[in-house]
């Protein structure tokens, strides 16, 4: 098994672009898609990247995610921050049958 | 509009069983794998399961594994997941998620509902 390693925090200002980080531990990033996730305080998950950089409808093109085989890593970019985008953020990719979470990253926008 | 609406939680004993139910409306339930993924209290995300659109085929997250079972009935657009001998590490939330088209991963995820193990 594999595991996915994120940041515990960052933050960054309104206005200002962040990105939030995960590295796979073994095996390569770029064989499997890797999705990214936001959880706001109180709320259930809410996807906002899938198969490594597609946007879900209704998600803003704030968002967007890239992969980075010299560093076996994705990432997840929010630009033009607002503080509602002030959230948990996890990553996901999958083993033949299984999925891997990463911890989350909390962002906070100040 | 997809909804997917878990129900069934609540406070259960070491070693007691709970079965959850997710239904779902606003989408052709058959055609999607469905998941189960839980958030303990304060903690991150973890898979527990997942169920092909046929039921036929069914995964587990280690953890569960001879423990859960996943099943669905697609006349009634239900996924269930029965929990036997159950333990203080599956108190959590457990969100019922509706996958990407190559089931990769969670394109809709439903509200929750708890699971407190306790005596």
């Amino acid at each position: 098994n594999f595991m996915l390693t994120q940041p515990h925090s960052v933050s960054e200002s309104p206005g200002k672009t962040v990105t939030i980080s995960c590295t796979r531990s073994s095996g390569s990033v770029v064989s499997s898609y890797v999705q990214w996730y936001q959880q706001r305080p109180g709320s259930s998950p809410t996807t906002v990247i899938y198969e490594d950089n597609q946007r879900p409808s209704g998600v803003p093109d704030r968002f967007s995610g890239s992969i980075d085989s010299s560093s076996n890593s994705a990432s997840l970019t929010i630009s033009g921050l607002k503080t509602e985008d002030e959230a948990d953020y996890y990553c996901q990719s999958y083993d033949s049958t299984f999925w891997v979470f990463g911890g989350g990253t909390k962002l906070t926008v100040l | 509009e997809v909804q997917l609406v878990e129900s069934g939680g609540g406070l259960v004993q070491p070693g007691g069983s709970l079965r959850l139910s997710c239904a779902a409306s606003g989408l052709t339930f058959s055609s999607y794998v469905i998941n189960w993924v839980r958030q303990a209290p304060g903690k991150g995300l973890e898979w527990v399961s997942a169920l092909s659109g046929s039921g036929v085929g069914t995964y587990y997250a280690d953890s569960v594994k001879g423990r859960f079972t996943i099943s669905r009935d697609n006349s009634k657009n239900t996924l269930y997941l029965q929990m036997n001998t159950l333990r203080a590490e599956d108190t959590a939330v457990y969100y019922c998620a509706k996958s990407t088209p190559r089931a990769l991963g969670v394109i809709f995820w439903g509200q929750g509902t708890l699971v407190t193990v306790s005596s």
